[in-house]
C-alpha cells in the first residue's frame, strides 16, 4: 500500500523568504515522487519529479525537492516566496506495483507582500 | 496551457440527473485519467484508460462510468446523480500506459454542481 502525507495543510509566508511544504510518504516499492500546483481555477501544473535519479530535484519557478528515503521525505522548498506563488501545492506518491498515483491533502501556500 | 481540453467547464445539474463530461488528451498521449477534487475527499483517482482500454480503477462509483474511444478521446458518464457528486473532475494525459514515471498532464477541470 501507498500513501502520502503533507503534514501542513495552510503555509504562509512573507515575500522574499524561504518556503518549505512537506510531504512524507509511505511505499512498499522504490517509488516515484510529484509536486504539482493548483492555482485557483486551473487545472494541476507538474512543479518537479523523482524518478530514482538524483535525490535532489529542481523543478519549475525555481522550486527544488530532495528525496530522502530514509526520512521518507519528500519536501519541497523555494530560497524566496513570490506572490505568485501563492496556490495550492499536492505530493504525489507512485509506484508500478500500486499501478496508481496517490495524492497528498494539498498544502495552501498564502505569500503576504 | 497543458493540451488536454475539458468541456464544459461548468455543470449545474439536478440531482437524479446524468451528464457526461469530455476530454481531450494532448496530442500523442494514450493514456486518460479522470481525477475527482472534492472539499471533503481531496483529490481522488477514479479511472485510467490506455489505448482504449480499462487499465486502472480507483474510487470510482459504480453510479460513473467511462470510456476512451478510437480517436482517444474521453468520457466520463456521472448518472443518479446526488449532492454529493458535486465537484471538480479533473482528466490528465501522459504518453504511455502509466503516470508512475511519466509526467501527467491535466486539464483545467469542469465544475459539476448538483442541485
Amino acid at each position: 500500500a501507498q500513501s502520502v502525507t503533507q503534514l501542513d495543510s495552510h503555509v504562509s509566508v512573507s515575500e522574499g523568504t524561504p518556503v518549505l511544504l512537506r510531504c512524507n510518504y509511505s511505499s512498499s516499492y522504490s517509488p516515484s515522487l510529484f509536486w504539482y500546483v493548483q492555482h485557483p481555477n486551473k487545472g494541476l501544473q507538474l512543479l518537479l519529479k523523482y524518478t530514482s535519479a538524483a535525490t535532489l530535484v529542481k523543478g519549475i519557478n525555481g522550486f527544488e525537492a530532495e528525496f530522502k528515503k530514509s526520512e521518507t521525505s519528500f519536501h519541497l522548498t523555494k530560497p524566496s516566496a513570490h506572490m505568485s506563488d501563492a496556490a495550492e501545492y499536492f505530493c504525489v506518491v507512485s509506484d508500478r506495483n500500486a499501478g496508481k498515483s496517490t495524492f497528498g491533502d494539498g498544502t495552501t501556500l498564502t505569500v503576504k507582500p | 496551457d497543458s493540451g488536454v481540453t475539458q468541456t464544459p467547464k461548468h455543470l449545474i445539474t439536478a440531482t437524479g440527473q446524468r451528464v457526461t463530461l469530455r476530454c481531450s488528451p494532448r496530442s500523442g498521449d494514450l493514456s486518460v485519467y479522470w481525477y475527482q477534487q472534492s472539499l471533503d475527499q481531496g483529490l481522488q483517482f477514479l479511472i485510467q484508460y490506455y489505448n482504449g482500454e480499462e487499465r486502472a480503477k480507483g474510487n470510482i462509483l459504480e453510479r460513473f462510468s467511462a470510456q476512451q474511444f478510437p480517436d482517444l478521446h474521453s468520457e466520463l458518464n456521472l448518472s443518479s446523480l446526488e449532492l454529493g457528486d458535486s465537484a471538480l473532475y479533473f482528466c490528465a494525459s501522459s504518453a504511455h500506459d502509466s503516470s508512475t514515471n511519466t509526467e501527467a498532464f491535466f486539464g483545467q477541470g469542469t465544475r459539476l454542481t448538483v442541485v
